[in-house]
């Protein structure tokens, strides 16, 4: 089975454009996560999706950041205008929730899209 | 503020040594998961551990809870130098449940 697979892999751009990083997660699941990980903050988590809705997006740092999931294979975490602060590593995390309200379950992470804002 | 800290902040023993990481939080969960994190890869699972659980192990994995200290200990034991990683503790909250809190991760190194 393939994981969850995330693209591109690395980007590099310019302050102000707008960068647009993708999931695909596993098969079968129904819970999304958008991470970002930099040394300063560690693995942060900016919002999360079950069944292709939004469940909190407190994370998300401000409003030039999006998030969007249009069906349960696809998600898209948009940066616009994008900033050097926003340099970092953003992961894209994977679950199968049985029961909400028992607590958390494994999360499957992407490999990752290593972000650079020159 | 994190709900995870993880002690100490890099770990370096010898091959065939035991490690043991610790993890402290805050509020009162529902879990606690172990994870990996390779150099420049994503993060691996290694281990759930429930509040009503006190100890779990899994291969040369061993987890330990102490709710009443907001404690969690991982021992890996016998280390090999793939063991070589950075690991962290991810705590949930009673409220919010599938929202994964983590800690800045201790650094292991296994040298030959």
């Amino acid at each position: 089975d393939a994981g969850v697979i995330q693209s591109p892999r690395h980007e590099v751009t310019e302050m102000g454009q707008e960068v647009t990083l993708r999931c695909k997660p596993i098969s079968g699941h129904n819970s999304l996560f958008w991470y970002r990980q930099t040394m300063m903050r560690g693995l942060e988590l900016l919002i999360y999706f079950n069944n292709n809705v939004p469940i909190d997006d407190s994370g998300m740092p401000e409003d030039r950041f999006s998030a969007k999931m249009p069906n349960a294979s696809f998600s898209t975490l948009k940066i616009q205008p994008s900033e050097p602060r926003d340099s970092a590593v953003y992961f894209c995390a994977s679950s199968l929730i049985v029961l909400w309200a028992s607590g958390s379950y494994e999360q499957y992470f992407g490999p990752g899209t290593r972000l650079t804002v020159t | 503020s994190q709900q995870g800290e993880e002690d100490p902040q890099a770990l370096s023993i010898q091959e065939g040594e035991n490690a043991t990481m610790n993890c402290s939080y805050k509020t009162s969960i529902n879990n606690l998961q172990w994870y990996r994190q390779n150099s420049g890869r994503g993060l691996v699972h290694l281990i759930l551990i429930r509040s009503n659980e006190r100890e779990k192990h899994s291969g040369r994995l061993r987890v330990t809870l102490d709710t009443s200290k907001k404690s969690s200990s991982l021992l890996i034991t016998a280390s090999r130098a793939a063991d070589t990683a950075s690991y962290f503790c991810a705590t949930d909250a009673i409220q919010g449940a599938q929202k994964l809190v983590f800690g800045q991760g201790t650094r292991l190194t296994i040298n030959p």
